[in-house]
Protein backbone atom coordinates (compact mmCIF):
# COMPACT_ATOMS: atom_id res chain seq x y z
CA UNK A 1 0.00 0.00 0.00
CA UNK A 2 0.79 3.66 -0.02
CA UNK A 3 3.29 5.38 2.44
CA UNK A 4 3.76 8.76 2.85
CA UNK A 5 6.90 10.26 4.78
CA UNK A 6 6.99 13.83 6.09
CA UNK A 7 10.32 15.70 7.27
CA UNK A 8 11.18 17.34 9.06
CA UNK A 9 8.99 16.78 12.23
CA UNK A 10 9.39 19.87 13.59
CA UNK A 11 10.72 23.42 11.87
CA UNK A 12 11.75 26.99 13.12
CA UNK A 13 11.90 29.61 11.71
CA UNK A 14 12.34 33.31 11.51
CA UNK A 15 9.42 35.42 10.73
CA UNK A 16 9.35 36.56 7.51
CA UNK A 17 11.56 33.52 6.23
CA UNK A 18 10.50 31.08 4.26
CA UNK A 19 9.79 27.19 5.19
CA UNK A 20 9.56 24.06 3.55
CA UNK A 21 8.23 20.91 4.26
CA UNK A 22 8.69 17.93 2.15
CA UNK A 23 6.61 14.59 1.52
CA UNK A 24 7.37 11.69 -0.64
CA UNK A 25 5.61 9.11 -1.49
CA UNK A 26 5.67 5.15 -2.43
CA UNK A 27 3.00 4.65 -4.98
CA UNK A 28 3.37 6.28 -8.32
CA UNK A 29 -0.25 5.59 -9.25
CA UNK A 30 -0.87 8.29 -6.23
CA UNK A 31 -2.34 11.14 -8.26
CA UNK A 32 -3.68 13.86 -5.51
CA UNK A 33 -1.58 15.26 -3.10
CA UNK A 34 -3.21 17.57 -0.36
CA UNK A 35 -2.06 19.18 2.49
CA UNK A 36 -4.02 20.12 5.99
CA UNK A 37 -3.03 22.40 8.19
CA UNK A 38 -3.88 21.86 12.05
CA UNK A 39 -3.21 25.09 14.30
CA UNK A 40 -2.90 24.45 17.90
CA UNK A 41 -6.15 23.34 19.44
CA UNK A 42 -7.92 22.88 16.49
CA UNK A 43 -9.06 20.51 13.53
CA UNK A 44 -7.07 20.22 10.62
CA UNK A 45 -8.20 22.15 7.32
CA UNK A 46 -7.09 21.81 3.79
CA UNK A 47 -4.90 24.91 2.83
CA UNK A 48 -3.85 23.29 -1.04
CA UNK A 49 -3.82 20.34 -2.54
CA UNK A 50 -2.32 19.25 -6.51
CA UNK A 51 -3.00 17.23 -8.85
CA UNK A 52 -0.44 14.68 -10.46
CA UNK A 53 -0.85 17.01 -14.11
CA UNK A 54 0.37 20.18 -12.69
CA UNK A 55 3.89 20.49 -11.50
CA UNK A 56 3.53 23.43 -9.13
CA UNK A 57 0.17 25.29 -7.59
CA UNK A 58 0.40 28.59 -5.55
CA UNK A 59 -2.26 30.79 -3.46
CA UNK A 60 -0.54 33.70 -2.19
CA UNK A 61 2.10 32.95 0.05
CA UNK A 62 1.96 29.41 -0.02
CA UNK A 63 3.18 26.92 -3.09
CA UNK A 64 3.15 23.38 -3.36
CA UNK A 65 5.70 21.24 -6.13
CA UNK A 66 5.27 17.66 -6.98
CA UNK A 67 8.05 16.00 -8.71
CA UNK A 68 6.59 12.44 -10.15
CA UNK A 69 9.84 11.00 -11.10
CA UNK A 70 11.19 11.07 -8.08
CA UNK A 71 7.69 10.75 -6.26
CA UNK A 72 8.13 13.40 -3.87
CA UNK A 73 6.02 17.04 -2.92
CA UNK A 74 6.73 19.89 -1.16
CA UNK A 75 5.32 22.76 1.08
CA UNK A 76 6.53 26.18 0.80
CA UNK A 77 5.75 29.16 2.64
CA UNK A 78 6.62 32.49 2.29
CA UNK A 79 7.33 35.51 4.27
CA UNK A 80 6.19 33.49 7.23
CA UNK A 81 3.74 35.18 10.20
CA UNK A 82 3.05 33.96 13.43
CA UNK A 83 -0.40 33.03 12.27
CA UNK A 84 2.16 30.08 10.21
CA UNK A 85 2.28 28.21 13.39
CA UNK A 86 0.82 25.21 12.91
CA UNK A 87 0.83 21.54 12.57
CA UNK A 88 0.78 20.36 8.92
CA UNK A 89 0.38 17.46 7.20
CA UNK A 90 0.91 16.43 3.42
CA UNK A 91 -1.28 13.52 2.15
CA UNK A 92 -1.17 11.17 -1.05
CA UNK A 93 -4.29 9.33 -2.56
CA UNK A 94 -4.54 7.42 -6.04
CA UNK A 95 -8.31 8.86 -6.15
CA UNK A 96 -9.96 5.61 -6.10
CA UNK A 97 -8.78 4.82 -2.88
CA UNK A 98 -8.03 6.36 0.89
CA UNK A 99 -6.14 8.77 1.64
CA UNK A 100 -2.38 8.64 3.70
CA UNK A 101 -1.21 11.07 5.34
CA UNK A 102 2.36 11.84 6.62
CA UNK A 103 3.06 11.84 10.46
CA UNK A 104 3.37 15.48 10.39
CA UNK A 105 5.75 18.45 10.82
CA UNK A 106 5.27 21.34 13.51
CA UNK A 107 6.49 24.72 12.07
CA UNK A 108 7.36 27.26 14.45
CA UNK A 109 7.61 31.10 13.50
CA UNK A 110 10.15 32.83 16.22
CA UNK A 111 9.41 36.10 17.09
CA UNK B 1 -18.10 26.67 12.13
CA UNK B 2 -20.97 23.83 12.39
CA UNK B 3 -19.87 21.39 9.31
CA UNK B 4 -18.76 18.67 11.41
CA UNK B 5 -19.72 18.40 15.50
CA UNK B 6 -18.36 15.89 17.59
CA UNK B 7 -19.70 15.64 21.00
CA UNK B 8 -18.57 15.17 24.03
CA UNK B 9 -15.82 17.10 23.20
CA UNK B 10 -14.10 15.71 26.22
CA UNK B 11 -13.96 12.32 28.42
CA UNK B 12 -12.71 10.70 30.81
CA UNK B 13 -13.52 7.24 31.71
CA UNK B 14 -12.77 4.19 33.73
CA UNK B 15 -11.30 0.86 31.32
CA UNK B 16 -14.57 -0.91 32.19
CA UNK B 17 -16.97 1.68 31.17
CA UNK B 18 -18.99 1.89 28.14
CA UNK B 19 -19.26 5.09 26.30
CA UNK B 20 -20.41 6.43 23.11
CA UNK B 21 -18.80 9.15 20.59
CA UNK B 22 -21.36 11.19 18.72
CA UNK B 23 -20.13 12.72 15.04
CA UNK B 24 -22.34 14.19 12.58
CA UNK B 25 -22.11 16.35 9.32
CA UNK B 26 -24.34 19.07 8.04
CA UNK B 27 -22.85 19.26 4.80
CA UNK B 28 -24.75 16.21 2.43
CA UNK B 29 -21.62 14.45 2.21
CA UNK B 30 -21.60 10.62 1.65
CA UNK B 31 -18.64 9.25 3.71
CA UNK B 32 -17.20 9.72 7.19
CA UNK B 33 -14.49 8.57 9.19
CA UNK B 34 -12.66 7.81 12.32
CA UNK B 35 -8.72 9.02 12.74
CA UNK B 36 -7.17 8.51 16.07
CA UNK B 37 -4.65 11.47 16.59
CA UNK B 38 -1.84 10.65 19.21
CA UNK B 39 1.72 11.69 19.64
CA UNK B 40 3.15 8.49 18.08
CA UNK B 41 0.79 8.22 14.83
CA UNK B 42 -0.42 12.04 14.22
CA UNK B 43 -3.83 10.97 11.85
CA UNK B 44 -4.16 6.78 12.42
CA UNK B 45 -7.59 6.32 10.22
CA UNK B 46 -9.46 3.94 11.97
CA UNK B 47 -12.71 3.15 10.15
CA UNK B 48 -14.69 4.73 6.76
CA UNK B 49 -18.34 4.82 5.99
CA UNK B 50 -19.23 5.34 2.46
CA UNK B 51 -23.41 5.66 2.25
CA UNK B 52 -23.91 3.87 5.76
CA UNK B 53 -21.53 0.98 4.51
CA UNK B 54 -18.33 0.29 6.39
CA UNK B 55 -15.45 0.34 3.79
CA UNK B 56 -12.52 0.35 5.87
CA UNK B 57 -11.35 -1.32 9.55
CA UNK B 58 -7.72 -0.86 9.96
CA UNK B 59 -6.94 -3.45 11.97
CA UNK B 60 -8.45 -1.08 14.96
CA UNK B 61 -9.45 -3.73 18.31
CA UNK B 62 -12.83 -5.01 18.49
CA UNK B 63 -13.14 -3.07 21.81
CA UNK B 64 -13.64 0.24 18.87
CA UNK B 65 -17.44 -0.39 17.53
CA UNK B 66 -18.07 1.83 14.88
CA UNK B 67 -22.17 2.61 14.21
CA UNK B 68 -23.42 4.48 10.82
CA UNK B 69 -27.35 4.93 11.27
CA UNK B 70 -27.39 7.40 8.26
CA UNK B 71 -25.25 9.30 6.16
CA UNK B 72 -25.20 12.33 8.65
CA UNK B 73 -24.40 10.64 12.23
CA UNK B 74 -21.08 8.49 12.79
CA UNK B 75 -20.56 6.76 16.34
CA UNK B 76 -18.02 5.16 17.35
CA UNK B 77 -18.77 2.75 20.88
CA UNK B 78 -15.85 2.15 23.60
CA UNK B 79 -15.65 -0.81 26.13
CA UNK B 80 -12.94 -1.93 27.68
CA UNK B 81 -10.38 0.42 26.45
CA UNK B 82 -7.01 0.61 27.72
CA UNK B 83 -4.51 3.87 28.70
CA UNK B 84 -2.90 3.85 25.40
CA UNK B 85 -6.01 4.69 23.88
CA UNK B 86 -6.24 7.87 25.27
CA UNK B 87 -6.05 10.16 22.05
CA UNK B 88 -7.65 12.92 20.26
CA UNK B 89 -10.57 11.37 18.48
CA UNK B 90 -11.83 13.08 15.28
CA UNK B 91 -14.29 12.30 13.01
CA UNK B 92 -14.30 13.68 9.16
CA UNK B 93 -16.77 13.31 5.87
CA UNK B 94 -16.00 13.83 2.52
CA UNK B 95 -18.29 14.28 -0.45
CA UNK B 96 -17.70 10.77 -1.95
CA UNK B 97 -15.21 8.08 -0.21
CA UNK B 98 -12.54 8.19 -2.40
CA UNK B 99 -9.61 9.81 -1.79
CA UNK B 100 -9.15 13.46 -4.27
CA UNK B 101 -12.45 15.08 -1.90
CA UNK B 102 -11.61 17.21 0.70
CA UNK B 103 -11.92 16.25 4.41
CA UNK B 104 -14.13 18.00 6.58
CA UNK B 105 -12.96 17.05 10.02
CA UNK B 106 -14.78 17.79 13.21
CA UNK B 107 -13.14 19.32 16.86
CA UNK B 108 -12.25 15.84 18.52
CA UNK B 109 -13.04 14.25 21.30
CA UNK B 110 -10.10 14.34 23.63
CA UNK B 111 -10.53 10.79 25.18
CA UNK B 112 -8.61 10.13 28.51
CA UNK B 113 -8.47 6.41 29.72
CA UNK B 114 -7.75 6.06 33.48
Amino acid sequence: GENVEQHPSTLSVQEGDSAVIKCTYSDSASNYFPWYKQELGKRPQLIIDIRSNVGEKKDQRIAVTLNKTAKHFSLHITETQPEDSAVYFCAASKGDDKIIFGKGTRLHILP
Amino acid sequence: ETGVTQTPRHLVMGMTNKKSLKCEQHLGHNAMYWYKQSAKKPLELMFVYSLEERVENNSVPSRFSPECPNSSHLFLHLHTLQPEDSALYLCASSQQQVGTYEQYFGPGTRLTVT
